[in-house]
């Protein structure tokens, strides 16, 4: 079975400073990875994922996010924030096997200071 | 740039009534999944499509629940007997194929659905 832990509820921080936003997975076979963002009253916006290719992927506004096995980490990661990235995170998971159903994170809420 | 389009925007309904939720996925996408998102909980699976069939359902995708892709464009999510925890922001969502160069999933808008 699939799974998602997002370590953080809520992340605060200043503009032009450094976002990490950590999630760790459970998964039986060797599964995909992705990060969604949701802005409020949005729909659901696909940031990156990774399928086994470079572990370090990079995804769209300067994202990125570095897929360790031995860790069972897919942590996201973005060098300078910018006021516009104050949203909710989602990591999610998905196997071939399971049908590819997502199994999202409980995400994370960035919230970024003037 | 193509997108996943849901209608309507807002729903609301009483409790034992019948509601339709509609989504257009991109045209070219071959398989299709309904998620919902009960207010400050997580997006949960509830069924995926494929080829006109379910391929997956969630515990939560009951005998209440139904999908169908009457056409060669719409995809639909009908809930026969609205109940009070049916209130959610329901998702539609598409991907091209299952295979890891093109399974991301895209998703529409969403549909918050209240039931009274």
């Amino acid at each position: 079975a699939q799974s998602v832990t997002q370590l953080d509820s809520h992340v605060s921080v200043s503009e032009g400073t450094p976002v990490l936003l950590r999630c760790n997975y459970s998964s039986s076979y060797s599964p995909s990875l992705f990060w969604y963002v949701q802005h409020p009253n949005k729909g659901l916006q696909l940031l990156l994922k990774y399928t086994s290719a470079a572990t370090l992927v990079k995804g769209i506004n300067g994202f990125e996010a570095e897929f360790k096995k031995s860790e069972t980490s897919f942590h996201l990661t973005k060098p300078s924030a910018h006021m516009s990235d104050a949203a909710e995170y989602f990591c999610v998971v998905s196997e071939k096997a399971a049908g590819n159903k997502l199994t999202f994170g409980g995400g994370t809420r960035v919230l970024v200071k003037p | 740039e193509p997108e996943v389009t849901q209608t309507p925007s807002h729903q609301v309904t009483q409790m034992g009534q019948e509601v339709i939720l509609r989504c257009v996925p991109i045209s070219n996408h071959l398989y299709f999944y309904w998620y919902r998102q009960i207010l400050g909980q997580k997006v949960e699976f509830l069924v995926s499509f494929y080829n006109n069939e379910i391929s997956e359902k969630s515990e939560i995708f009951d005998d209440q629940f139904s999908v169908e892709r009457p056409d060669g464009s719409n995809f639909t999510l009908k809930i026969r007997s609205t109940k009070l925890e049916d209130s959610a922001m329901y998702f539609c969502a598409s991907s091209r194929s299952r295979d890891r160069a093109y399974n991301e999933q895209f998703f529409g808008p969403g549909t918050r659905l209240t039931v009274l």
